[in-house]
């Protein structure tokens, strides 16, 4: 089982759509979270940490579900600038240390 | 503000040629460094951390290898590139935690041919 999962998709969706995203993770010791957006040929940038309350920045809501081990991104109102792959993140907990394991993504495709 | 850069943006090599690819943090101090792999259509592979001047730790077996000379530069290198070696080279940064936000620099695209 892969540590960090998500459906690559791609998620089609009009513009002004609301989409989710789910991601699970396997390490239930995980402390760390985060979403960060990856457009094509480009760097990944942090989107926003997810925190064990769930956060809200703007159209972006995170939401952690630490007895299910997942973690899940909702997207309101869906811009055709939201395009591109969103990448779960979580720690990893190894005897090196803790470092940050990343999902493969997911891709979202915003259509007129 | 901190800003990380990578040079250079764009690498064609031919098998069996080395390489040396670098980055620099701004801004920083003792900053934990990384250097990242994203093959086509896959996802990030961590290859190399350190915490500090002349500490490197490997992820996985190949035949790269990385250094810090000083406090913000972190040089991955080979002596003889392989076809696999293709790939999204990503340099990150952060301070405090290894745990903590990770920022990445614009990356290297490496072709080897």
């Amino acid at each position: 089982r892969k540590e960090v999962e998500q459906d690559p998709g791609p998620f089609n969706v009009p513009e002004g759509a609301t989409v989710a995203f789910n991601c699970t993770y396997s390490n239930s010791a995980s402390q760390s979270f985060f979403w960060y957006r990856q457009d094509c040929r480009k760097e990944p940038k942090l989107l926003m940490s997810v925190y064990s309350s769930g956060n809200e920045d703007g159209r972006f809501t995170a939401q952690l579900n630490r007895a299910s081990q997942y973690i899940s991104l909702l997207i309101r109102d869906s811009k055709l600038s939201d395009s591109a792959t969103y990448l779960c993140v979580v720690n990893r907990i190894t005897g090196g240390g803790n470092k940050l394991t990343f999902g493969t993504g997911t891709q979202l495709k915003v259509e007129l | 503000s901190q800003t990380i850069h990578q040079w250079p943006a764009t690498l064609v090599q031919p098998v069996g040629s080395p390489l040396s690819l670098e980055c620099t943090v701004e801004g920083t101090s003792n900053p934990n460094l990384y250097w990242y792999r994203q093959a086509a259509g896959r996802g990030l592979q961590l290859l190399f951390y350190s915490v500090g001047i002349g500490q490197i730790s490997s992820e996985v077996p190949q035949n790269l290898s990385a250094s810090r000379p000083q406090d913000r530069q972190f040089i991955l290198s080979s002596k003889k590139l392989l076809l696999s070696d293709s790939g999204f080279y990503l340099c990150a940064w952060n301070g405090g935690t290894p745990t903590d936000t990770q920022y990445f620099g614009p990356g290297t695209r490496l072709t080897v041919l």
